[in-house]
Order: structure tokens, then sequence, then C-alpha cells
């Protein structure tokens, strides 16, 4: 098993450019989640999903959009990337909601935003 | 909806030492509340949960105290070890909050030789 995959692991944008990062999973877990991770602020979290095709706004949904079309894939999308979305992303994943089952987290993606 | 506060921000320790970090939540309806380890450059890991009905929970080396009434739960590292050296984030979750988690600022410690 792969656990969490993210891609890309790096990338850097131009303001008002856009993109999207790609999380899977292959341990057929229900719930799904992205977070953003920021010195001093911790993991806050963007956008949730509780199963296939839901979607759910987090702490720090502004400027994001995400997608829930298959089990294993949740998409992150930044239509106009702007500086303060510099970080690095996390997708994690749960086989029911966080409180019956623990994250498992993937390798990150650093975004840098110029 | 749920705010986590942790502290300290920073943290060092001699080995051998014991460590302990903080963490405050606001939502009296929160009954979940893990740890999670991040080395440097890695992915966060859980090392050790408690859910509400349990007071005190230990594995080892760590330990982690819930008090309900104040809202309040900590973690406790025991004879530290330089390999203990990383980010701790505490969280909290809400079972009427779609079963999200909050975490925490978390916690660089730091164990010295």
């Amino acid at each position: 098993n792969a656990g969490v995959t993210q891609t890309p692991k790096f990338r850097v944008l131009k303001t008002g450019q856009s993109m999207t990062l790609l999380c899977a999973q292959d341990m057929n877990h229900e719930y799904m989640y992205w977070y953003r991770q920021d010195p001093g602020m911790g993991l806050r979290l963007i956008h949730y999903s509780v199963g296939e095709g839901t979607t759910a706004k987090g702490e720090v949904p502004d400027g994001y959009n995400v997608s829930r079309l298959k089990k294993q894939n949740f998409l992150l999308g930044l239509e106009s990337a702007a500086p303060s979305q510099t970080s690095v992303y996390f997708c994690a994943s749960s086989y029911r909601s966080s409180y019956n089952s623990p994250l498992h987290f993937g390798n990150g993606t650093r975004l840098t935003v110029t | 909806g749920e705010n986590v506060e942790q502290h300290p921000s920073t943290l060092s320790v001699q080995e051998g030492d014991s460590a302990v970090i903080k963490c405050t939540y606001s939502d009296s309806a929160s009954n979940y509340f893990p740890w999670y380890k991040q080395e440097l450059g890695k992915r966060p890991q859980l090392i050790i949960d408690i859910r509400s009905n349990v007071g005190e929970k230990k594995d080892q080396r760590i330990a982690v105290t819930l008090n309900k009434t104040a809202k309040h739960f900590s973690l406790h590292i025991t004879e530290t070890q330089p390999e203990d050296s990383a980010v701790y984030f505490c969280a909290a979750s809400t079972p009427n909050q779609g079963g999200k988690l909050i975490f925490g600022q978390g916690t660089e410690l730091s164990v010295k030789p």
C-alpha cells in the first residue's frame, strides 16, 4: 500500500496562476482532508470530504476549491494564486470520522507563490 | 467552531528530563483529543489519543491527561531522548462538526544530549 500520495511535491507559481494539487489514497478511506501548514499556525483545515461526491468547508476555505469525484482522490484547486497561499499543503485521509480512526497524512506539497 | 490553543510554542529540555505540552479547547462538546508528532521534513503521525470518557492514557514514555471541566489536555513525555525532538500538535474533534479535526499551533521540542 502506498498510503496517501500527493502530487506534486514542489511547485512555484506566479500570482494569478492556477493549479490543482492531487491527493490519492489506496486504503479505501471514506474521509479526506486538505490542511495547510504555516510557521506558528499549526495545521489549518481548508476543506474536507466525508465521502465520494461530498465536500465541506474547513477553517480557511477562501481562495480554494475541492472536488471528490472518486473515493480515492481528493483534488485541491487554486483558481488565482496569491502570495498568502505560499504554504506546505498536507492531504490526509481516515477510514471514518477522525473520532473513530486516525488521520493518515501524505508527504506534503510545498507551494511558493511569487 | 472549535478553537485549540497550544503552549509553549518551543520547548528545550535536557536528555532524560520530562517535557509537558498543554492545550486548551473551546467547544465543550469536543470528545476526542489526539496528539501528532512531526519530525523535520516529514508527515505528522499519530502518537497517542484520548477520548472524553477517560482521564488519562499512557503508552510507554508518553501519557496524555484530560480535564473536561477546565477544557484542557496535556502531553507528558518522560525520560526524553534526542529522537523525541520534533514538532508536536494537539487536536480536538467535535462529533457535531462533521468529524473534522482542529489542530493547535504546534510545539517544537528540542531534546539536548
